[in-house]
């Protein structure tokens, strides 16, 4: 049972245009999400993350939106640049005895193309 | 400053031949995890320790897999035997844990495992 969903495979967009990376969730428990990026043969590296007291967060070019009624989260990149070409993993987690435990979807690759 | 460093980077081994992976977590973070990375399942817990306290192995996939963490400094993951379904990326992880923890996680590169 997949708690944590990225159903696009793959993304390709042109520089310059916005990047819309997105995320669906089935366990009403979690309570923070995290955007991780992975370039080839390196470990993830996090971007950006969301509480869910919140719908937006803001860091320069990415967004991440929350919709919790929808149990939905998207990351918007703006504008996008050919070196964010790389594999994007959605996460969640619960707050509280397990807050270390993230799920993970099982990500989206974005390509940037000049 | 010094990110997670992991050992080896490859390894290629036969099956029933045992798996020593490494994993020196960053200096001052307090928890550690090591995640496989499986084109089928994705990125999965396997084992969780804070304050070289195993807290969490109900991810380790059965008794071949054990993981110790003798000192802060220092972890290993190893399987014996291995088998060819653990092919797969091994991802070690740090973090600093305070009251509540942000979930921020500190990759390694990775240990690729191939088991012929």
């Amino acid at each position: 049972d997949q708690q944590v969903k990225q159903n696009s495979p793959s993304l390709s967009v042109q520089e310059g245009r916005i990047s819309i990376l997105n995320c669906d969730y089935t366990n009403s428990m979690f309570d923070y999400f995290l955007w991780y990026k992975k370039y080839p043969a390196e470990g993830p590296t996090f971007l950006i993350s969301i509480s869910s007291i919140k719908d937006k967060n803001e860091d320069g070019r990415f967004t991440v939106f929350l919709n919790k009624s929808a149990k939905h989260l998207s990351l918007h990149i703006v504008p996008s640049q050919p070196g964010d070409s790389a594999v994007y993993f959605c996460a969640a987690s619960v707050s509280g005895g397990s807050n270390y435990k993230l799920t993970f979807g099982k990500g989206t690759l974005l390509t940037v193309n000049p | 400053d010094a990110g997670v460093i992991q050992s080896p980077r490859h390894e290629v081994t036969e099956m029933g031949q045992e798996v020593t992976l490494r994993c020196k977590p960053i200096s001052g973070h307090n928890s550690l995890f090591w995640y496989r990375q499986t084109m089928m399942r994705g990125l999965e817990l396997l084992i969780y320790f804070n304050n070289n306290v195993p807290i969490d192995d109900s991810g380790m996939p059965e008794d071949r897999f054990s993981a110790k963490m003798p000192n802060a400094s220092f972890s290993t993951l190893k399987i014996q035997p291995s088998e060819p379904r653990d092919s797969a990326v091994y991802f070690c992880a740090s973090s600093r844990t305070s009251g509540q923890n942000t979930g921020e996680l500190f990759f390694g590169e990775g240990s690729r495992l191939t088991v012929l």
